[in-house]
Formats: structure tokens, C-alpha cells, sequence
């Protein structure tokens, strides 16, 4: 079946600091691929996302690349914010066509001054 | 343009008991999907719904269920309710099936007791 792996958390940086959260998924067929961000008390607000392979997707300085050959997705930021404190999912859709999503284990960051 | 909308935001009911959540997708939007959200198991997909069809189901014991209606809000029951059920309820929303992104409601915390 399809899955996807992150790196553990909590992840702690400090603010300016470069950010990198891996991501590798499993996965039949040639699923899309997402990263969502969930502030506390919130839902899940998609951040970026990518529908084939060498795609780059890109928000508010977050970027990450659909990596076909090493099956990665991994999310990168060139200088995080204390605003950036949140949890970080990595997800894949159904190669199926369908809406359902599998998501990682999710990433906890905090940012310190 | 409105967002996803969950009712309740919270719910406290005691094993045994049963409860309805209730989604409003963004209008215009035919597909509905649910996920539950534990520290345990974290994200795990529920049920797809599409034009009132369920279209795809997750590895959830039958208690669960849930409904579309034709102006595509959505509700999921869970009967005879078990302490492990106490989770994050999170609905979301998309265009259509496919590899179109799926935005999120706020989730309705359900507290079993």
C-alpha cells in the first residue's frame, strides 16, 4: 500500500536558520504530492504541492521538488520564522484518482528568537 | 469565499453513546472527505463521499459512517462510541476527485468519557 515516511520531531531552530524536513513516500502508480501545515487548535492549511516528477512547488519560501527516482518530497526553507512554529505533514494522494490522502507522521518545528 | 465548516468545534459524550459531525464544504465543492486525528495513529482517512456516492473507505470498524446530500454538506456518525474514538474529526473539501488540492476545516475535537 502506499505510505509515507518524515523525518521525527520536534524539530527547534533558530529564527534565519535553514530548514529541511525529509520526506519519502511509497507508493504505486504516480501519486501527487503535498505538504500541509497545521498551527495548534487548527485544521490542516495545504502549504505547497506537486503533480509529477521534477515539479517544484513553492509558498510563502517553502519549497520542495518531486523527486521520482529517490521517491522524496522533501520541504525546505531558506529562513524560518517564529511564525513558522507548527506541524508539518507530508501527504500522497491516491495514484487511483480518488481524494484520499496518506499522510506521514507529521513534523513538529519551533522557531526560537 | 467560505471556508470548510465544521459543527460542533466540540463535543464531550460517554461510551456507549452515539454522534453526528456535520461538514459544509466550500461552495461548489462535490467531494467531501473525512479524517481522524489522534496523537496515537495520527492522520487516518475515514471516508470519501462524491456527488452522495461514497467512493472510498478507510480501515474503520462499520460503527463508523457517514452521508453526503445532494447540496453536498456532509455528515459522519460514530455509534456506540468507545473511549478510543476521542480525536480530531477533520472534514475536507475538493473541486472534484483527482489530484486537485483538498482544503481543510477546522475539525470538531470529540472528548469520550
Amino acid at each position: 500500500g502506499n505510505s509515507v515516511t518524515q523525518m521525527e520531531g520536534p524539530v527547534t531552530l533558530s529564527e534565519e536558520a535553514f530548514l529541511t524536513i525529509n520526506c519519502t513516500y511509497t507508493a504505486t502508480g504516480y501519486p501527487s504530492l503535498f505538504w500541509y501545515v497545521q498551527y495548534p487548535g487548527e485544521g490542516l492549511q495545504l502549504l505547497l504541492k506537486a503533480t509529477k516528477a521534477d515539479d517544484k512547488g513553492s509558498n510563502k519560501g517553502f519549497e520542495a521538488t518531486y523527486r521520482k527516482e529517490t521517491t522524496s518530497f522533501h520541504l525546505e526553507k531558506g529562513s524560518v520564522q517564529v511564525s513558522d512554529s507548527a506541524v508539518y505533514f507530508c501527504a500522497l494522494s491516491d495514484p487511483g484518482g480518488g481524494n484520499k490522502l496518506t499522510f506521514g507522521t507529521g513534523t513538529q518545528l519551533k522557531v526560537e528568537l | 469565499k467560505a471556508g470548510v465548516t465544521q459543527t460542533p468545534r466540540y463535543l464531550i459524550k460517554t461510551r456507549g453513546q452515539q454522534v453526528t459531525l456535520s461538514c459544509s464544504p466550500i461552495s461548489g465543492h462535490r467531494s467531501v472527505s473525512w479524517y481522524q486525528q489522534t496523537p496515537g495513529q495520527g492522520l487516518q482517512f475515514l471516508f470519501e463521499y462524491f456527488s452522495e456516492t461514497q467512493r472510498n473507505k478507510g480501515n474503520f470498524p462499520g460503527r463508523f459512517s457517514g452521508r453526503q446530500f445532494s447540496n453536498s454538506r456532509s455528515e459522519m456518525n460514530v455509534s456506540t462510541l468507545e473511549l478510543g474514538d476521542s480525536a480530531l474529526y477533520l472534514c475536507a473539501s475538493s473541486l472534484s476527485q483527482g489530484k486537485g488540492e483538498q482544503f481543510f476545516g477546522p475539525g470538531t475535537r470529540l472528548t469520550v468519557l
